[in-house]
């Protein structure tokens, strides 16, 4: 039982470049989350899924889409990164908008 | 819309001493969790408060849910450097999504 994993781990970009965020979870989980951690904000909510094909807008979810074509996958993908999009990135599942399990997370660095 | 503040920001403590953070919400809340996140790692749920005053304890952590629901207290007693982290409330309301506070940074000096 893996929990939450998240590819890749780290990733460079540079501006304008585009990339995918795979975040999986083993857990049969209905809801799933990406949020994004700042020094000194917390987590922010970018986007949330409450089941398989369905997807909502989060707190900060300008320049992110999201994609949930199967239960256990949520993707996040930047089309055209920014450096304010420099942070760590994490996903969540749970269910009922409960006790939420964290993948270990995917810092990214916007050059 | 609802806004999560936690106080204090960091929080150093030598080790054996106590170590207490607070978490304040704008709206009254149906639920209250508090996770922890030791350095380079992700959010560990520790908690969950549903009750106006209810008070959970966890070995040396107490949890505390505020009367109106509005505010959560995390207490703990004679610290360890294993307590290292950040610790984050998340309020909640019923149909709608957990906002979580800013976290406390505690540090803990052998």
């Amino acid at each position: 039982n893996a929990g939450v994993t998240q590819t890749p781990k780290f990733r460079v970009l540079k501006t304008g470049q585009s990339m995918t965020l795979l975040c999986a979870q083993d857990m049969n989980h209905e809801y799933m989350y990406w949020y994004r951690q700042d020094p000194g904000m917390g987590l922010r909510l970018i986007h949330y899924s409450v089941g398989e094909g369905t997807t909502a807008k989060g707190e900060v979810p300008d320049g992110y889409n999201v994609s949930r074509l199967k239960k256990q996958n949520f993707l996040l993908g930047l089309e055209s990164a920014a450096p304010s999009q420099t942070s760590v990135y994490f996903c969540a599942s749970t269910n009922r908008r409960d006790t939420q399990y964290f993948g270990p997370g995917t810092r990214l660095t916007v050059l | 819309g609802q806004q999560v503040m936690q106080i204090p920001q960091y929080q150093h403590v030598q080790e054996g001493e106590d170590f207490t953070t607070y978490c304040n919400s704008s709206t009254t809340l149906s639920n209250i969790q508090w996770y922890k996140q030791r350095p380079g790692g992700h959010p560990v749920f520790l908690i969950q408060l549903v009750k106006s005053g209810e008070v959970k304890k966890q070995k040396r952590l107490t949890f505390q849910f505020g009367e109106a629901k509005k505010n959560s207290s995390l207490h703990i007693t004679a610290t360890q450097t294993t307590d290292v982290g950040t610790y984050f409330c998340a309020g909640g309301k019923y149909g709608q999504n957990f906002v979580f506070g800013p976290g406390t940074r505690l540090s803990v000096l052998p």
